[in-house]
């Protein structure tokens, strides 16, 4: 069974700061990446995918992928009261009917303070 | 843009109803899925489909069946509601190339029985 793992937080991080968001994951030949924005009451947002090593930049989001020591992360920067939210992390699962499954995270969630 | 979309956001039902929940999506995926989100559980997948007519149990089929008669709708059904049902019921959707495909949500319905 393949896992994900991450902090359930809650991260707390004042308006301007860079949030740092962390995910672990089990299998190794995990190839792509994703990370979802929720807010609370609403459903899972994709914010970034990642398919390679090192980082891919969008906005102020920023994703770093390091395959040897299986975790990806997601580092927000210029951290905004509007990005306060619950975080997932997913990687592909099983495979199963000749289709990929997502393995999700439970989340992490991020506070921005004013 | 991917739509996804769920017919209701908020319902209610009495124990013993037969309850459908509908999801339709717009970008001609493949894949469909089901999944129910409670507070300190994360996301767990009840069905999944790879196809028109073709289903898969995922992690929490006990209590549900699901029909999928066109390749842009998946239907979700509680066969006879009980209040452990009450809880944030998601679709997703995604192609079915293997790798990298991430998953896009409906907002979601938000059942309650009573």
């Amino acid at each position: 069974q393949k896992e994900v793992e991450q902090n359930s937080g809650p991260l707390s991080v004042p308006e301007g700061a860079i949030a740092s968001l962390n995910c672990t994951y089990s299998d190794r030949g995990s190839q792509s990446f994703f990370w979802y924005r929720q807010y609370s009451g609403k459903s899972p947002e994709l914010i970034m995918s990642i398919y390679s090593n090192g980082d891919k930049e969008d906005g102020r989001f920023t994703a770093q992928l390091n395959k040897a020591s299986q975790y990806v992360s997601l580092l927000i920067r210029d951290s905004q009261p509007s990005d306060s939210a619950t975080y997932l992390c997913a990687v592909p699962g099983d495979t199963q009917g000749g289709s990929e499954k997502l393995v999700f995270g439970k989340g992490t969630k991020l506070t921005v303070n004013p | 843009d991917v739509k996804v979309t769920q017919s209701s956001r908020y319902l209610v039902k009495r124990t013993g109803e037969k309850v459908f929940l509908e999801c339709v999506q717009d970008m001609d995926h493949e894949n469909m899925f089901w999944y129910r989100q409670d507070p300190g559980l994360g996301l767990r997948l009840i069905y999944f489909s790879y196809d028109v007519k073709m289903k898969e149990k995922g992690d929490i089929p006990e209590g549900y069946s699901v029909s999928r008669e066109k390749k842009e709708r998946f239907s979700l059904i509680l066969e006879s509601a009980s209040t452990n049902q009450t809880s944030m019921y998601l679709c997703a959707s995604s192609f079915r190339l293997m790798g990298n495909q991430p998953q896009h949500f409906g907002d979601g319905t938000r059942l309650s029985i009573l």
